[in-house]
């Protein structure tokens, strides 16, 4: 499986644009990309996933170089709302992989 | 739809004692998960499944066994409980196939060993 590597901490203003980025230099040819939000005392709950290029949904997009060995999750206008951790995933599209988490970026949004 | 279900909400035990925590999922997934969360760190995996009838080591399978018998549950047992495993406890499911798939998660179990 491909370890990825966030930032631990990132601090952002409300109404700023974020960008969180992973490293995950082996990452295999079947592997995807999935980011998740993590508020306290919850589970993770999906963001966003993607293979290559660039993925765009109603909450974040997800930007994917050619070379695939990292991703960055932009979150648009955040609010006090967005404080929470964010998770990289990266797994194979195959049945009964172990997906691993990384040790998530803990974004705090201040007004 | 209920999604991920996980009973109880809170344990506390003492060292020693056993228990067993229940994740059931409505949504017919295949795959199944158990995390640990420790404060202020990230998920780690504990057991998994690909369906019914299997399981699987993950990252910190010390101490927990898992059991897959039908395949909407998801149980996963401390014979003699720690203070090491006091914890948050997530199940995830996720269907086949799909990249990773999307992830669902219960809300946790909150487990205290004393």
């Amino acid at each position: 499986l491909a370890k990825t590597t966030q930032p631990i901490s990132m601090d952002s203003y409300e109404g700023q644009e974020v960008n969180i980025t992973c490293s995950h230099n082996n990452i295999a040819t079947n592997d995807y990309i999935t980011w998740y939000q993590q508020f306290p005392s919850q589970g993770p709950r999906f963001i966003i996933q993607g293979y290559k290029t660039k993925v765009t949904n109603e909450v974040a997009s997800l930007f994917i170089p050619a070379d695939r060995k990292s991703s960055t999750l932009s979150l648009p206008r955040v609010s006090l709302s967005d404080t929470a951790v964010y998770y990289c995933l990266v797994g194979p599209n195959q049945a009964g992989t172990a997906l691993i988490f990384g040790k998530g970026t803990t974004l705090s949004v201040s007004s | 739809n209920a999604g991920v279900t996980q009973t109880p909400k809170f344990r506390v035990l003492k060292t020693g004692q056993s228990m067993t925590l229940l994740c059931a999922q409505d949504m017919n997934h295949e795959y199944m998960y158990w995390y640990r969360q420790d404060p202020g760190m990230g998920l780690r995996l504990i057991h998994y499944s690909v369906g019914e009838g299997t399981t699987a080591k993950g990252e910190v399978p010390d101490g927990y066994n898992v059991s897959r018998l039908k395949k909407q549950n998801f149980l996963l047992g401390l014979e003699s409980a720690a203070p090491s495993q006091t914890s948050v406890y997530f199940c995830a499911s996720n269907l086949a196939g799909a990249g990773t798939g999307e992830l669902f998660f219960g809300e946790g179990s909150r487990l205290t060993v004393l």
